[in-house]
């Protein structure tokens, strides 16, 4: 079955613009998980939605935001970009929300570049 | 003390020797412990998931954890240079607030 997909995968914004990343998860998946990984900071959780709804969220600004939709299709907003949110930006589908028992699988990733 | 916890390496084996990666967790509580490979630009990729006290193997890889002495290991039997990457030990959060954990990985060079 088709994997998990993230569009775009490159985008290169200005600081002060805002970016809104999408995903979409392993069919029958119904929990993403977003996380911004950058050189020597690794894996920093965002949030991870469920049914639609945020069960868990990251210590991130609140520059960083999401949704998720029926279909379970997720996607991430940020808004007043800074040079430091320039970072590669992955997304994780799991068949149930928490990570207990729960393998996740990425997607390839957004490559953002703030300039 | 960081909730989970690996050697940055580089660790560097020569072709066809065993590779050893580590990894330390601080929540007892712990149920769930995930490999993940990442080769360099491209997302984490997950190798094996380990849930019980023990080994668990699936071809030349290996996962043992030991939740007495709160660690988990990742062993490669017959390294190849193509298993040169960052190897990503990545563990549950207890209690009601569970999400997983991720350590900072482990380079990996396999030298021909």
């Amino acid at each position: 079955k088709a994997g998990v997909t993230q569009t775009p995968r490159y985008l290169i914004k200005t600081r002060g613009q805002q970016v809104t990343l999408s995903c979409s998860p392993i069919s029958g998946h119904r929990s993403v998980s977003w996380y911004q990984q950058t050189p020597g900071q690794g894996l920093q959780f965002l949030f991870e939605y469920f049914s639609e709804t945020q069960r868990n969220k990251g210590n991130f600004p609140g520059r960083f935001s999401g949704r998720q939709f029926s279909n379970s299709r997720s996607e991430m907003n940020v808004s007043t970009l800074e040079l430091g949110d320039s970072a590669l930006y992955l997304c994780a589908s799991s068949f149930r929300p928490g990570g207990t028992y729960n393998e996740q699988f990425f997607g390839p990733g957004t490559r953002l570049t703030v300039l | 003390q960081k909730e989970v916890e690996q050697n940055s390496g580089p660790l560097s084996v020569p072709e066809g020797a065993i590779a050893s990666l580590n990894c330390t967790y601080s929540d007892r509580g712990s149920q769930s412990f995930f490999w993940y490979r990442q080769y360099s630009g491209k997302s984490p990729e997950l190798i094996m998931s380990i849930y019980s006290n023990g080994d668990k193997e699936d071809g030349r890889f290996t996962a043992q954890l030991n939740k007495a002495s709160q660690y988990v290991s990742l062993l490669i039997r017959d390294s190849q240079p193509s298993d040169s990457a960052t190897y990503l030990c990545a563990v549950n959060k207890a209690g009601n607030n569970r999400k997983l954990i991720w350590g900072l990985g482990t380079s990996l060079a396999v030298n021909p």
